[in-house]
């Protein structure tokens, strides 16, 4: 099976503009979550979709936001922007139900605020 | 409010030799546990997992222990070796509704020596 994907790799973007991030999960993985991870603050929960509806949510302000399509497919926005945003964005998809927590990553989204 | 706690920031031990990462958590939900691997640029990789009703789980290399009453888990890799030196990461889910939130400890950086 093909792993979790997501565009882009890497992304500059400025203060004040919004982005959006995207997340393929596993073939057959229902939950898709995403997490922040900075130097400061290490790898930080920010929600999870299920079955296109969001199930659990983090302590992130309002300014991030995401979807998850019926296809599983999600995204993630970030409206104004501000330097802090500056981390590695990282999704990870699971089966959702049953079993385990075993979570399973992409390889990220860098992204840099200036 | 730190949930999950690795303590020890790096760790250095000699190839063949056991390599011990240790990992706190202060929440009483939690009732599953994981341990991911990372390599700089890429996301965290599963190693191994275990649930709240067993004490120990192996899968080659790879044993976690798991103490309850003292909220602390455990990763022996043994033997080491080289390519094992990664940042190591403890991770703890509540399950139930919270199925696809993890909680992460800072990571620890371990080195093994040729």
């Amino acid at each position: 099976k093909a792993g979790v994907t997501q565009t882009p790799r890497y992304l500059i973007k400025t203060r004040g503009q919004q982005v959006t991030l995207s997340c393929s999960p596993i073939s057959g993985h229902r939950s898709v979550s995403w997490y922040q991870q900075t130097p400061g603050q290490g790898l930080q929960f920010l929600f999870e979709y299920f079955s296109e509806t969001q199930r659990n949510k983090g302590n992130f302000p309002g300014r991030f936001s995401g979807r998850q399509f019926s296809n599983s497919r999600s995204e993630m926005n970030v409206s104004t922007l501000e330097l802090g945003d500056s981390a590695l964005y990282l999704c990870a998809s699971s089966p959702g139900v049953g079993g385990g927590s075993e979570q399973y990553f992409g390889p990220g989204t860098r992204l840099t605020v200036t | 409010d730190q949930q999950v706690k690795q303590n020890s920031p790096s760790l250095s031990v000699q190839e063949g030799r056991i390599s011990i990462l240790n990992c706190d958590y202060t929440n009483s939900m939690f009732d599953y546990f994981l341990w991911y691997k990372k390599y700089p640029a890429e996301g965290p990789t599963f190693l191994i997992s275990i649930s709240s009703i067993k004490d120990k789980n192996e899968d080659g290399r790879f044993t976690v222990f798991l103490n309850k009453s003292a909220k602390h888990l455990s990763l022996h890799i043994v033997p080491s070796q080289p390519g094992d030196s990664a940042v190591y990461f403890c991770a703890a889910n509540a399950g139930g509704t919270s199925y696809g939130k993890l909680t992460f400890g800072q990571g620890t950086i371990l080195t093994v020596h040729p």
